[in-house]
C-alpha cells in the first residue's frame, strides 16, 4: 500500500497569501496518477488537480500542482475567502488507491 | 449535466443490514468505474472499492474486503454499497464518485450519512 503523508496538518494564512501544501508518498508514484481534492464543511470533495499538474474543469488558475516521484505540491497563489477548506492528495497508480490524511487551510 | 445522486440518510441498529445507492445520469453509466469512499466523523477520506458497471468487475480495498459488498445494475444506472450486519463503527458518510480518465474521481455524489446506534 502506498502511504501518502500530507504536511502541514493545518496551515493558518490570511486572504491574499500564498499556500503551499505538500504530499509525500512512501514509494514512487507516477505523476500521471496523483490528484488533489478540496473539501468544504458539509460538502463532498471536489477534484482540483489530476495527473499532478492538470487543473480540472472550472478550477481557477490560482491553483497549481507540481511534483514527481515521491514529492508533490499543491500551490494556491493568492488565497480567496472560498479557498479555506481541507485539501487531500490521492494516488491512483496502484490497484489500491489511497488518500493523504488532509491539510486544513484556515483563516489566520 | 453529469451527476451522481445518492440515496438518503439512514439510521440503523447494530446487526441490521443496509444497501445504499448511487444513480448516475448525464453520461454513459456502464462505461465509467464507480468508486465508494468512506468518511468517518471528523476524519479523512478512505477509498473502499470500485466497480465497473459494464461487467460488474469489482475491486476492494483490503480494509473493506469482506465487510461490504459493492454491486451495480447498469440497466438502471445505479451502483450500490451493502452491509449484511452493521456495526457502530460503520457510522460515516459514504460517497460514490465516478472514475474519470486515468483514475482520478471527477464527479462525486453528495454523500449518504449512515448512523448505526442502539
Amino acid at each position: 500500500e502506498i502511504v501518502l503523508t500530507q504536511s502541514p496538518g493545518t496551515l493558518s494564512l490570511s486572504p491574499g497569501e500564498r499556500a503551499t501544501l505538500s504530499c509525500r508518498a512512501s514509494q514512487s508514484v507516477s505523476s500521471t496518477y496523483l490528484a488533489w481534492y478540496q473539501q468544504k464543511p458539509g460538502q463532498a470533495p471536489r477534484l482540483l488537480i489530476y495527473a499532478a499538474s492538470s487543473r480540472a474543469t472550472g478550477i481557477p488558475d490560482r491553483f497549481s500542482g507540481s511534483g514527481s516521484g515521491t514529492d508533490f505540491t499543491l500551490t494556491i497563489s493568492r488565497l480567496e475567502p472560498e479557498d479555506f477548506a481541507v485539501y487531500y492528495c490521492q494516488q491512483y497508480g496502484s490497484s489500491l488507491w489511497t488518500f493523504g490524511q488532509g491539510t486544513k487551510v484556515e483563516i489566520k | 449535466e453529469v451527476q451522481l445522486v445518492q440515496s438518503g440518510a439512514e439510521v440503523k441498529k447494530p446487526g441490521e443490514s443496509l444497501k445504499i445507492s448511487c444513480k448516475g445520469s448525464g453520461y454513459s453509466f456502464p462505461t465509467y468505474w464507480i468508486a465508494w469512499v468512506r468518511q468517518m466523523p471528523g476524519k479523512g477520506l478512505e477509498w473502499m472499492g470500485i466497480i465497473y458497471p459494464g461487467d460488474s468487475d469489482t475491486r476492494y480495498s483490503p480494509s473493506f474486503q469482506g465487510q461490504v459488498t459493492i454491486s451495480a445494475d447498469k440497466s438502471i444506472s445505479t451502483a450500490y454499497l451493502q452491509w449484511r450486519s452493521l456495526k457502530a463503527s460503520d457510522t460515516a458518510i459514504y460517497y460514490c464518485a465516478r472514475r474519470g480518465g486515468q483514475g482520478y474521481m471527477d464527479v462525486w455524489g453528495k454523500g449518504t450519512t449512515v448512523t448505526v446506534s442502539s
